[in-house]
Order: C-alpha cells, then sequence, then structure tokens
C-alpha cells in the first residue's frame, strides 16, 4: 500500500541552528502535502502545507520544498529556537481525504 | 467556536471490555477522521466520514473497530473485547469540505486509551 517514509526520526540542533526534515511518498497520485507540529502532549496543528503544482513555499522561519518527480519533499526550519522543539510529522494527501502520515521527526533544539 | 473536541481525554479498561470514544468535530465541517497513534508512532488512518457516511474504512485494524457518525456532527469510535494493542492515543479530525485537495484538518485533543 501506500506508505510515507521521514527521516530522520530524531533530529537535535543548536539554537539559531538550521534544521531539515525530509519525506518520500509512493503514491504518484498526492497531490497536497502538509507539515503538522505535535507539541508534548498537545494536538497536531498545520504549521505550512504545498500543493503538487509548487515547487516551493515559505512562512518565515519555515520553508517546505517539493520535488514531485523524486517524490520527495522537505521541511526547512532557519534559526531554531527552543520553542521549534516537537515533534513534526509529514503527510501526502491523495484524493480528497486519504491521508498517509510519516512516523514523525523528534526535533530538539538545545539552548 | 470551539475547536475538536473529545471524549474522554483519558480511558482505562480491562482486557475484553468494550469502550467507547466520542468526538465533537467543528461545527459546519462535513469530513471527519479518526487516526491512532501509538506511542512514538505516527498518525495511522482508522476511517473517514463525509457527512454520515464512510466510504473509507479500510484502516479499522479488525472487526472489532467500528464507527458512527450521526446527524453530519458527533462521531463514536467502538472498540469491542479490547486487547492490549489497542493501547494508544486515538485522535480525530475535521475539516470543512472534502471535495477538493488541500483542505486543513483540525484535530482534537486524543483520547488516551490504555488496555490493561
Amino acid at each position: 500500500g501506500e506508505n510515507v517514509e521521514q527521516h530522520p526520526s530524531t533530529l537535535s540542533v543548536q539554537e539559531g541552528d538550521s534544521a531539515v526534515i525530509k519525506c518520500t511518498y509512493s503514491d504518484s497520485a498526492s497531490n497536497y502535502f502538509p507539515w503538522y507540529k505535535q507539541e508534548l502532549g498537545k494536538r497536531p496543528q498545520l504549521i505550512i502545507d504545498i500543493r503538487s503544482n509548487v515547487g516551493e513555499k515559505k512562512d518565515q522561519r519555515i520553508a517546505v520544498t517539493l520535488n514531485k518527480t523524486a517524490k520527495h519533499f522537505s521541511l526547512h526550519i532557519t534559526e531554531t529556537q527552543p520553542e521549534d522543539s516537537a515533534v513534526y510529522f509529514c503527510a501526502a494527501v491523495s484524493g480528497t481525504y486519504k491521508y498517509i502520515f510519516g512516523t514523525g521527526t523528534r526535533l530538539k533544539v538545545l539552548a | 467556536g470551539a475547536g475538536v473536541s473529545q471524549s474522554p481525554s483519558n480511558k482505562v479498561t480491562e482486557k475484553g471490555k468494550d469502550v467507547e470514544l466520542r468526538c465533537d468535530p467543528i461545527s459546519g465541517h462535513t469530513a471527519l477522521y479518526w487516526y491512532r497513534q501509538s506511542l512514538g508512532q505516527g498518525l495511522e488512518f482508522l476511517i473517514y466520514f463525509q457527512g454520515n457516511s464512510a466510504p473509507d474504512k479500510s484502516g479499522l485494524p479488525s472487526d472489532r473497530f467500528s464507527a458512527e457518525r450521526t446527524g453530519g456532527s458527533v462521531s463514536t469510535l467502538t472498540i469491542q473485547r479490547t486487547q492490549q494493542e489497542d493501547s494508544a492515543v486515538y485522535l480525530c479530525a475535521s475539516s470543512l469540505v472534502s471535495g477538493e485537495p488541500g483542505v486543513e484538518q483540525f484535530f482534537g485533543p486524543g483520547t488516551r486509551l490504555t488496555v490493561l
């Protein structure tokens, strides 16, 4: 079946450094790629998303890139801050509802 | 105005008992999703509702799992004869429409189920 691979599973960076999380999907029909942030004990919340007709999208310190040919997309966080520490999930969506989530990346920003 | 709510927030049950989990989506959201999140794992899709119908039940792990939605609003996920491997956080999400790609899902706080 369809799946989404996400790497790394854990990532530690020094405050101020950049963090990159990568996902690869298998379903070529996927056309929407959201990223969710889940802080400890809280619900996942959407932080940025990208559609298949766009190669890159940026929102302040967060950016996402998409390579449809290679079927992978990445989350980039620049100038990391302690409050960026959380678990990040990528997802590949096909059709109108079929969300396939990655297994998550636990990001730790060290002060 | 409130977001997605779920109840109970925590449920501890004995193996073999039935449990019922409830989800109240955001008012007006026609699409509703159930996911399961095991410790340290990603989000496992269980079932999707469009209105009161469930066009995709493919994620339900076994016939012990069932879900329904009434009035296009509240949904309940029922697990019969619970097993220890059912222990997880069960998350509900809703979205405004499900006719276009890329509509944001809003998650509830989840129900943490522990089967002893």
